[in-house]
């Protein structure tokens, strides 16, 4: 049960734009990106469930998901704000019934100057 | 609405003491009960998980006993490691199906030898 994210640790610009990458070989149909700020519990930005956005949890449009097959979920970032600064968590998980366990990858720490 | 209540931390036990971190809940329906542990600098775990009433989920000498009529699904262990500390969070998936996991605020842990 491996979820893996790259790159571990990313540094941007406000101006630049930069994609983080998740990827699983579990069979999983559905994929998630999730937002933790230290000292906090993941708060959900997107779902995926075969290969279609489901649900966006009314996340600004610098933030951009992409999911080009089912063992991969990109997402790509643009005039982000210091305040974005976070670790970005992907999890994937059978479906989304919801006794399905999310399985979470290690994460990707940003930090936006 | 869905949501989940942990007692607040930091908890700082001694090595081999008994655990105990409270987490109750407020769902309609049947929801399901997962705890995930998150090491530091790492992505969250799962722990263990129970998906109907009276089920208990265990691993690694964690404990947790599904209880509808107390809406509770409190984390137990008999002997805590100094390998142990960790932030641990308490979470929920509604009987809805949208794959949306609902985090406590988390617990952290500190075991000292």
């Amino acid at each position: 049960t491996e979820v893996t994210q790259t790159p571990k640790h990313l540094v941007m610009g406000m101006t630049n734009k930069k994609s983080l990458k998740c990827e699983q070989h579990m069979g999983h149909r559905a994929m998630y990106w999730y937002k933790q700020k230290a000292k906090k519990p993941p708060e959900l930005m997107f779902v995926y469930s075969y290969e279609k956005l489901s649900i966006n949890e009314s996340v600004p449009s610098r933030f951009s998901p992409e999911c080009p097959n089912s063992s991969l979920l990109n997402l790509h970032l643009h005039a982000l704000q210091p305040e974005d600064s976070a670790l970005y968590l992907c999890a994937s998980s059978q479906g989304t019934v919801n006794q399905e366990t999310q399985y979470f990858g290690p994460g990707t720490r940003l930090l936006v100057l | 609405g869905n949501s989940v209540t942990q007692m607040e931390g930091p908890v700082t036990l001694s090595e081999e003491a008994f655990l105990t971190i409270n987490c109750t809940y407020t769902a309609t329906g049947y929801p399901s009960l997962f705890w995930y542990v998150q090491y530091p600098g790492e992505g969250l775990q799962l722990l263990l998980k129970a998906t109907k009433a009276d089920d208990k989920g265990s691993n690694k000498g964690f404990e947790a006993t599904y209880r509808k009529e107390t809406t509770s699904f409190h984390l137990e262990k008999g002997s805590v490691q100094v390998s142990d500390s960790a932030v641990y969070f308490c979470a929920l998936t509604p009987y809805s199906n949208t794959g949306k996991l609902i985090f406590g605020q988390g617990t952290t842990l500190q075991v000292k030898p």
